[in-house]
């Protein structure tokens, strides 16, 4: 198995909070990637990185920011978390982003926001 | 943009049984295409992948074949057993820019003894 950890595993917030999920990779790999899983909708794009510093957004974008200031690790923040962000968050990584490559998913942290 | 269309589940079916679930794909390029597995409570792990127009992917006796004149990949096993249980997602590679993963909604399997 990939070697990738996302903490908390589970979190409960109020809405109006800030919350940060952490994604840890022991492989080196320069992508990482942040989803977001809704029953119907399977996984949608967040933000994704490309190297240390280098980040750019994907299709559910709003609401959400992202930063990575080392190759382990990519932070995933809702600055002022909703209810409608509410879901299940998954973390990948792919060894050079290719489009042939397996991307490596982590176990998922599962966010409620009352 | 890239889209993947999954045929809506739940799916039951017997042990034993043939599984066969669709996955119909629109992509500019050449995307390389990906069956990933979730089982309960877990996240995903990688099936089984084909790269180029014609390839057949396979794996723990799954298979599907990249159609590029129908833009299909469906997935086939020919008796599943009740440990497939699972959500199946079929999803696409963008052939340039960011080589994100565009996800179809998922299938959910059930395989009852």
């Amino acid at each position: 198995d990939a070697g990738i950890t996302q903490s908390p595993r589970h979190k409960v917030t109020e809405t109006g909070t800030p919350v940060t999920l952490r994604c840890h990779q022991t492989e080196n790999h320069r992508y990482m990637y942040w989803y977001r899983q809704d029953p119907g909708h399977g996984l949608r794009l967040i933000h994704y990185s490309y190297g240390v510093k280098d980040t750019d957004k994907g299709e559910v974008s709003d609401g959400y920011s992202v930063s990575r200031s080392k190759t382990e690790d990519f932070l995933l923040t809702l600055e002022s978390a909703t209810s409608s962000q509410t879901s299940v968050y998954f973390c990948a990584i792919s060894e050079s982003g290719g489009r042939q490559e397996t991307q490596y998913f982590g176990p998922g942290t599962r966010l409620l926001v009352l | 943009g890239n889209s993947v269309t999954q045929m809506e589940g739940p799916v039951t079916l017997s042990e034993e049984a043939f599984l066969t679930i669709n996955c119909t794909y629109t992509a500019t390029g050449y995307p390389s295409l990906f069956w990933y597995v979730q089982y309960p409570g877990e996240g995903l792990q990688l099936l089984l992948k084909a790269t180029k127009a014609d390839d057949k992917g396979s794996n723990k006796g799954f298979e599907a074949t990249y159609r590029k004149e129908t833009t299909s990949f469906h997935l086939e096993k020919g008796s599943v057993q009740v440990s497939d249980s699972a959500v199946y997602f079929c999803a696409l590679s963008e052939d340039t820019g960011r080589r994100a993963l565009t996800f179809g909604s998922g299938t959910r399997l059930q395989v009852q003894p």
